[in-house]
């Protein structure tokens, strides 16, 4: 079956640095992928979908890589606040329609 | 745009009861999906609904239930509760596009099974 792992369930930096996620797949070949930020108590919040013919996407500080030879996702938070700690879940979609397999997520904590 | 809407946002029912959650989808989105969110099991779906049509299921069993209504309204169902069902019920939206669908969540309704 299709498995969703995402790097170390908790990630410390420093502000300023650069915060990597990782996000692996095992047994498909999705043709896209999300990301997803999610605070406590709240709803995720979508960040980014990348394809698989896309190698790398980018929206102000943050960058997406999908590599489907790999079968992984690389999630970058470049020049990090402490405003962007949170939960990061990748989304690689699950067969048909909208239902979507959700990793479980990496906790980001920028420290000032 | 108004973005998807749940309610209640909390609740607590005592085991062996029922509940009804709502979402409200963001207008012109007709896809609707569930999810619940466990610290244990972090986010599993639960089902889709497209055109009042359940469209895909996930693994829960038959004592969860959704409907949706002609104006893309849903409703899930979770009948005779127990104390594992504590979770946060996440609902989202999505156009149903060609390729690269983005789904869209609401705050969620915080269920306590007691």
């Amino acid at each position: 079956s299709q498995k969703i792992e995402q790097n170390s369930e908790a990630l410390n930096i420093q502000e300023g640095k650069t915060a990597t996620l990782t996000c692996n797949y095992t047994n498909y070949s999705p043709a896209y992928l999300q990301w997803y930020r999610q605070d406590p108590g709240r709803g995720p919040v979508f960040l980014l979908l990348i394809r698989e013919n896309e190698k790398e996407k980018r929206k102000e500080r943050l960058k997406v890589t999908f590599d489907t030879t790999l079968k992984q996702s690389l999630f970058h938070i470049t020049a990090s606040q402490p405003a962007d700690s949170a939960t990061y879940l990748c989304a690689p979609p699950g067969g048909t329609g909208n239902q979507f397999y959700f990793g479980t997520g990496t906790s980001l904590t920028v420290i000032p | 745009k108004a973005g998807v809407t749940q309610t209640p946002r909390y609740l607590i029912k005592t085991r062996g009861q029922q509940v009804t959650l709502s979402c409200s989808p963001i207008s012109g989105h007709r896809s609707v999906s569930w999810y619940q969110q466990t610290p244990g099991q972090g986010l599993q779906f639960l089902f889709e609904y497209f055109s009042e049509t359940q469209r895909n299921k996930g693994n829960f069993p038959g004592r969860f239930s959704g409907r949706q209504f002609s104006n893309s309204r849903s409703e899930m169902n979770v009948s005779t509760l127990e104390l594992g069902d504590s979770a946060l019920y996440l609902c989202a939206s999505s156009l149903d596009g060609p390729s690269g669908n983005t789904i869209y969540f609401g705050e969620g309704s915080w269920l306590t099974v007691v």
